[in-house]
């Protein structure tokens, strides 16, 4: 079945890089997901990467897709306490037609 | 500006009492998703439909939830009896399936607490 792993604190100083890891388990995952959550608010897309990619970088935001060991990275750059929230990897099953969620990652940026 | 719009967004209700969740999905969408979450067990994928018609529903409790979609602009998320372990935030989301990246917007959620 799906499944989808993240640790679930991050930790960082103001300015500094943060790396939030995700695996998951679905071959036929077709796009991947990072979604973020600020307190009292839905989820808000952040990007996406599409399977057959190794890397996409959309300003201070890289995401990595190791496809073999399937394992997903999110770097944010520059990290900024308005970046302080919790991070949604998420898994685009091809055979159900689901979204799955990992536990999310709470980011904190300590100033 | 396009949004999934959820009413209410808090609810406090006794329990045994029926709750009843709303949600408008962007206009032109035909997927929408109901996911709950809680802190013990993250984001729980309810039920989805696709073109109005349910596709999965294997993640709702059968005897008390219920989820319909009884127009294009409206989908439902029905609770009766409800029970303190209901209590959550109950997130809608919506999509276009066969969109080049299937991405998901979410609502801002309906808040529930079950006394």
């Amino acid at each position: 079945g799906e499944d989808v792993e993240q640790s679930l604190f991050l930790s960082v100083r103001e300015g500094d890089s943060s790396v939030i890891n995700c695996t998951y388990t679905d071959s036929s995952s077709t796009y991947l997901y990072w979604y973020k959550q600020e307190p009292g608010a839905g989820l808000q897309l952040l990007t996406y990467i599409f399977s057959n990619m190794d890397m996409k970088q959309d300003q201070r935001l890289t995401v990595l897709l190791n496809k073999k060991d399937k394992h997903l990275s999110l770097r944010i750059a520059d990290t900024q306490t308005g970046d302080s929230a919790i991070y949604f990897c998420a898994e685009y099953s091809g055979n159900t037609g689901k979204l799955i969620f990992g536990q999310g990652t709470t980011l904190q940026v300590k100033p | 500006d396009a949004r999934v719009t959820q009413t209410p967004r808090h609810k406090v209700t006794e329990m045994g009492q029926e709750v009843t969740m709303r949600c408008q999905p962007i206009l032109g969408h035909n997927t929408v998703f109901w996911y709950r979450q809680t802190m013990m067990q993250g984001l729980e994928l309810l039920a989805y439909f696709r073109n109005r018609a349910p596709l999965d529903d294997s993640g709702m409790p059968k005897d008390r939830f219920s989820a319909e979609m009884p127009d294009a602009t409206l989908a439902t998320l029905k609770i009766q009896p409800s029970e303190p372990r209901d209590s959550a935030v109950y997130f809608c989301a919506s999509g276009l399936a066969g969109a080049p990246n299937e991405k998901l917007f979410f609502g801002s959620g309906t808040q529930l607490s079950v006394l």
